[in-house]
């Protein structure tokens, strides 16, 4: 069994829709909890980190984590077309001077006009 | 803004050939990361370096090797080029800390014939 399991979509919807994404994990030990955006032909870009259990909101963007339950979401408000992208979660773990990212395979996004 | 930069975006090279990836950063950043990425298996970890001359190996490290002689250079070497080393090869960075997030490049999508 993976450690991440993220459904990979692909995910359809129109303009100004909520969006939904997740991930859950099996990993106790992971402490940190990011969301990366990549577009196509690019690498990922940091979008979201969280750390505790919560919601953490930046513009549209709202990061849900729930340890308990060992579950995590991204939700997009009124989706735009230029949010079509691949979204990957992340989790870490310290490791040695740095972390060990643990990412789901992507859910790939479309927003349609 | 933390800039990762990779030599090549695309390469095509032969089985068997001796394959080098490099990537720089200019953040000054202590730990730097060699990732490939798949269609349905996601970012794996190759190698990771925490210092000049230092590295870790990752969870795919068969084939590869890397070097570090500068803080803010890190290659990654294919020794002997085989087809199913045909991937899409991600480097990133990072400051020390668990609680750190890495930022990565734009890729360099690595053709085996």
């Amino acid at each position: 069994q993976k450690e991440v399991e993220q459904d990979p979509g692909p995910l359809s919807v129109p303009e100004g829709a909520i969006v939904s994404l997740n991930c859950t994990y099996s990993n106790s030990a992971f402490q940190y909890f990011m969301w990366y955006r990549q577009y196509s032909r690019k690498g990922p870009e940091l979008l979201m980190y969280t750390y505790s259990s919560g919601n953490k909101e930046d513009g549209r963007f709202t990061a849900q984590v729930d340890k308990s339950s060992k579950y995590i979401s991204l939700f997009i408000r009124d989706s735009q077309p230029s949010d079509s992208a691949t979204y990957l979660c992340a989790m870490s773990v310290p490791w040695g001077s740095g972390s060990r990212l643990t990412f789901g395979e992507g859910t790939q996004l479309t927003v349609n006009p | 803004d933390v800039k990762v930069t990779q030599s090549s975006r695309y390469l095509v090279k032969r089985t068997g050939e001796k394959v080098f990836l490099e990537c720089v950063q200019d953040m000054d950043h202590e730990n730097m990361f060699w990732y490939r990425q798949d269609p349905g298996l996601g970012l794996r970890l190759i190698y990771f370096s925490y210092d000049v001359k230092m590295k870790e190996k990752g969870d795919i490290p068969e084939g590869y090797s890397v070097s570090r002689e500068k803080k803010e250079r890190f290659s990654l070497i294919l020794e002997s080029a085989s087809t199913n080393q045909t991937s899409m090869y991600l480097c990133a960075s990072s400051l020390p800390g668990g609680y750190q997030p890495q930022h990565f490049g734009d890729g360099t999508r690595l053709s085996i014939l």
